[in-house]
Order: structure tokens, then C-alpha cells, then sequence
């Protein structure tokens, strides 16, 4: 079985600030996908950033880009420029790669909830 | 974000009552998921369904009951729930890619969250 650890359950930054979330997880796979999923006080939960762990190229989106360290087995996601719009539950997940016909099951982390202030 | 939606958003039933949660996606997706969301707990795969036909049952509890009558629709219906039950129960749906390198994103509704007396 896949375990993510979120060892941060809180964070915060001030507005226009660099904040990094950290993400481990363990799996004895080799190709798999890496997610931040950002579910804020609304409650939708919103794709952030994915992974491919066979690219060893990081992520990025916009102002969030990801540190992917495949044999330390880290994924930790750098929000750069912090709005307070990104107050949120921030989760890591974590997806091997399945067969046909069945679906796709993500592994989560139990989340770090980042508060941007003023 | 109106891609996959789920009604009711917030439900409170006692345990003897018998509800059901729907969940339809629009972005023509062939896979879809339901995960209970508890607090201090991480997101808990329930059940996933894949061209309408289930392909995990993660140890669920019996007295939860997925339907997926087409691709777009997924329902969870319940009956004699306990109070420890109450949780955020999200529906996700996704797009299966079968290859060597495929890669697959779920896109998640907004919840319903479940309240048992």
C-alpha cells in the first residue's frame, strides 16, 4: 500500500511571500503520478500541480511549481508570490499506474492547512 | 467549477433513515469515484467505477450502496448509518488513458456533507 505524509498539518505566509509544503510518500512502484490538490474553505477540491514520476523535469504552474526528489521519494510544492486567495487545505496525493478497465485510485496525505495573511 | 456536481450539498438523516447522494459529471468522462472526507482524516477511497462497472470496493461498509447507472451519474445510497459516518463525501470523476505512460487527472465535486443523528 501507498502512504503520503504531510508532516506540516499548518503553515502560514504574508501576502507576496515564497511558502513551501512538504510531502513524502512511500511506494515500491516505479512509475506513478504525484498531485497537490488545493481544497479551499468553499470545499471544491481543485487540481494545483501533477507529477509524472517518470520526468524528471519539476512541475510548474503559474506561481506553484513542485521539487519532485524521486529517490528521496519527496514531492513538495513551492507557492511563490502568496495571494490570500490561497488560503486553503493543501493535499498530496498519490496515483500508480493501473491496468485497463480499472480506474485510477489517488493515495492522499492528511493535508497542510496554509493561511495567508495580510 | 460546474463539471461535476452533487446534490444534496449538506444532508442530515437519523441512523434509521434511508437517503441517497448523486453525483453527475459534464466533462464526458469514463470513470468516477467516491471518497469520505473526515476530519483530521485523509481522504478515504470508497468506491471506483469505471465504464459503469465497479472496480474497487475499498471494504465499505454494506450499509453504503454505489449505482452507477451510466457514465455521467454515480449515486451512494445509504441506509442504517451510524452516527460516525458523518463526513464530507466527494464525488471525482476522470477520464481513463490506458498506455504505457498514460497519465489521468480526477476532477472533484463539491461534497455533500452528511450529518447522521
Amino acid at each position: 500500500a501507498q502512504t503520503v505524509t504531510q508532516s506540516q498539518p499548518e503553515m502560514s505566509v504574508q501576502e507576496a511571500e515564497t511558502v513551501t509544503l512538504s510531502c513524502t510518500y512511500d511506494t515500491s512502484e516505479n512509475n506513478y503520478y504525484l498531485f497537490w490538490y488545493k481544497q479551499p474553505p468553499s470545499r471544491q477540491m481543485i487540481l494545483v500541480i501533477r507529477q509524472e514520476a517518470y520526468k524528471q523535469q519539476n512541475a510548474t504552474e503559474n506561481r506553484f511549481s513542485v521539487n519532485f526528489q524521486k529517490a528521496a521519494k519527496s514531492f513538495s510544492l513551492k507557492i511563490s508570490d502568496s495571494q490570500l486567495g490561497d488560503t486553503a487545505m493543501y493535499f498530496c496525493a498519490f496515483m500508480k499506474l493501473k491496468g485497463p478497465n480499472s480506474g485510477y485510485a489517488l493515495n492522499f496525505g492528511k493535508g497542510t492547512s496554509l493561511l495567508v495573511t495580510p | 467549477e460546474t463539471g461535476v456536481t452533487q446534490t444534496p450539498r449538506h444532508l442530515v438523516m437519523g441512523m434509521t433513515n434511508k437517503k441517497s447522494l448523486k453525483c453527475e459529471q459534464h466533462l464526458g468522462h469514463n470513470a468516477m469515484y467516491w471518497y469520505k472526507q473526515s476530519a483530521k482524516k485523509p481522504l478515504e477511497l470508497m468506491f471506483v467505477y469505471n465504464f459503469k462497472e465497479q472496480t474497487e470496493n475499498n471494504s465499505v461498509p454494506s450499509r453504503f450502496s454505489p449505482e452507477c447507472p451510466n457514465s455521467s451519474h454515480l449515486f451512494l445510497h445509504l441506509h442504517t448509518l451510524q452516527p460516525e459516518d458523518s463526513a464530507l463525501y466527494l464525488c471525482a470523476s476522470s477520464q481513463e488513458i490506458w498506455g504505457p505512460r498514460s497519465t489521468d487527472t480526477q476532477y472533484f465535486g463539491p461534497g455533500t456533507r452528511l450529518t447522521v443523528l
